[in-house]
């Protein structure tokens, strides 16, 4: 079985700047996941998607992040402009509804805002 | 707010003894309980949880005991080997939600 995929792997990029990072998950897993994760904390939840509907999006910075789930599958989350407290590693994770409780991650993309 | 903690940020332990990782919370309202391991430049993958309906858990060589009197969560790995040595992640549920709160994490270096 193939696991979460993430691209890109790294990405550097000037403040002020737009990034856009993509996630396919598990196939058949129902809900997705993308995390913020900072040097030296845990993850931090931005966005859940529960198929293609959005079902937790209160911690996304709304002024600058944006997420999507096209046809329930594939999701991409889009940063701009980014700002240096940005950099981060971004984890995407999906889990299928009846489990719910174990998420599967990704390797994650790793961004550095300079 | 942090509402998973996890307080010691590294831990060395030799080969063949147990490994205990400690994870403390705040919110009553937690439901599940999970440990994540980390490896370098790799996502968190799932190792063990438990419901809080529970005091214990045990996969193998990993045990996770819950004492929800004292908010406390620990992890122990008996015996401990070399291939253990990553970051361990501690996380837990709202029973009403479906967001996990993530601790810091602890990296475990097992001494051969």
């Amino acid at each position: 079985e193939a696991g979460v995929a993430q691209s890109p792997r790294y990405k550097i990029i000037e403040k002020r700047q737009s990034v856009a990072f993509w996630c396919n998950p598990i196939s058949g897993h129902a809900t997705l996941y993308w995390y913020q994760q900072i040097l030296g904390q845990g993850p931090k939840l931005l966005i859940q998607f529960q198929n293609n509907g959005v079902v937790d999006d209160s911690q996304l910075p709304k002024d600058r992040f944006s997420a999507e789930r096209l046809k329930g599958v594939d999701s991409t989350l889009k940063i701009q402009p980014a700002k240096l407290e940005d950099s981060a590693v971004y984890l995407c994770a999906s889990s299928t509804i009846t489990a719910g409780r174990e998420q599967y991650f990704g390797p994650g993309t790793r961004l550095t805002v300079t | 707010d942090q509402q998973v903690k996890q307080n010691s940020p590294s831990l060395s332990v030799q080969e063949g003894r147990i490994s205990i990782l400690n994870c403390d919370y705040t919110n009553s309202m937690f439901d599940y309980f999970l440990w994540y391991k980390k490896y370098p430049a790799e996502g968190p993958t799932f190792l063990i949880s438990i419901s809080s309906i529970k005091d214990k858990n045990e996969d193998g060589r990993f045990t996770v005991f819950l004492n929800k009197s004292a908010k406390h969560l620990s992890l122990h790995i008996v015996p401990s080997q070399p291939g253990d040595s990553a970051v361990y992640f501690c996380a837990a549920r709202v029973n009403t939600g479906n967001q996990f709160y993530f601790g810091t994490g602890t990296s475990l270096t097992v001494i051969p």
